[in-house]
């Protein structure tokens, strides 16, 4: 079975452009966290949608938005990018909502913003 | 603010011996509480999850949970060159979001 999928794995982008990250959660999941990831520290939290509503936001600018789609699959954009966006974008799957479960992760989209 | 709290290392320990990672956090009010293991380089990976008081055993691993102390730890046994990594403790607070640490560094040193 295929984990949770992260697209595209590496992407560099300039200042003030929009970026789109894409996550397909491990069939059957119905529950999509994600987090940032700066080198060295843990992963912050940003959103979590289940059954295609948003259950949970981070504290992070309103420049960050997700959605769910039907098939769970997810979306994270990110408007007006500033350099100190740059970082490791980890999505997260969940059978349930995660609480009880923990998450799966993938492997990551690498952003970088010059 | 919902915070967890780990020393960020590094934590070195002889082959062989026991490492102990260790991890406060903030709300009385959490239900699960997780230890995820992630390499340089690649993404965090479960390892162990605990939801009760006391400890709970996986292999090599073992989690402690102390509720009352707000204290959750995870220790290795018979530590491996391979279990370098650094170790990321993650709470569920009330609610469905999970809450990460900013990780231990752990060298094993052979």
């Amino acid at each position: 079975d295929a984990g949770v999928t992260q697209s595209p794995t590496h992407l560099i982008k300039t200042r003030g452009q929009h970026v789109t990250l894409r996550c397909s959660p491990i069939s059957g999941h119905k529950s999509v966290s994600w987090y940032q990831q700066v080198l060295g520290q843990g992963p912050q939290f940003i959103f979590q949608y289940y059954e295609k509503e948003e259950r949970g936001r981070g504290n992070f600018p309103d420049r960050f938005s997700a959605r769910q789609f039907p098939n769970y699959s997810s979306e994270l954009n990110v408007n007006a990018l500033l350099l100190g966006d740059s970082a490791l974008y980890l999505c997260a799957s969940s059978g349930g909502t995660g609480g009880l479960d923990g998450y799966t992760f993938g492997s990551g989209t690498r952003l970088t913003v010059v | 603010q919902k915070e967890v709290e780990q020393n960020s290392g590094p934590l070195s320990v002889p082959e062989g011996a026991i490492a102990s990672l260790n991890c406060t956090y903030s709300d009385r009010v959490s239900q699960s509480f997780f230890w995820y293991r992630q390499y340089s380089g690649k993404s965090p990976e479960l390892i162990m999850s605990i939801y009760s008081n006391g400890d709970k055993e996986d292999g090599r691993f073992t989690a402690q949970l102390n509720k009352a102390s707000q204290y959750v730890s995870l220790l290795i046994r018979d530590s491996q060159p391979s279990d370098s990594a650094t170790y990321l403790c993650a709470v569920n607070f009330f609610g469905d979001k999970i809450i990460f640490g900013k990780g231990t560094r752990l060298h094993i040193l052979p």
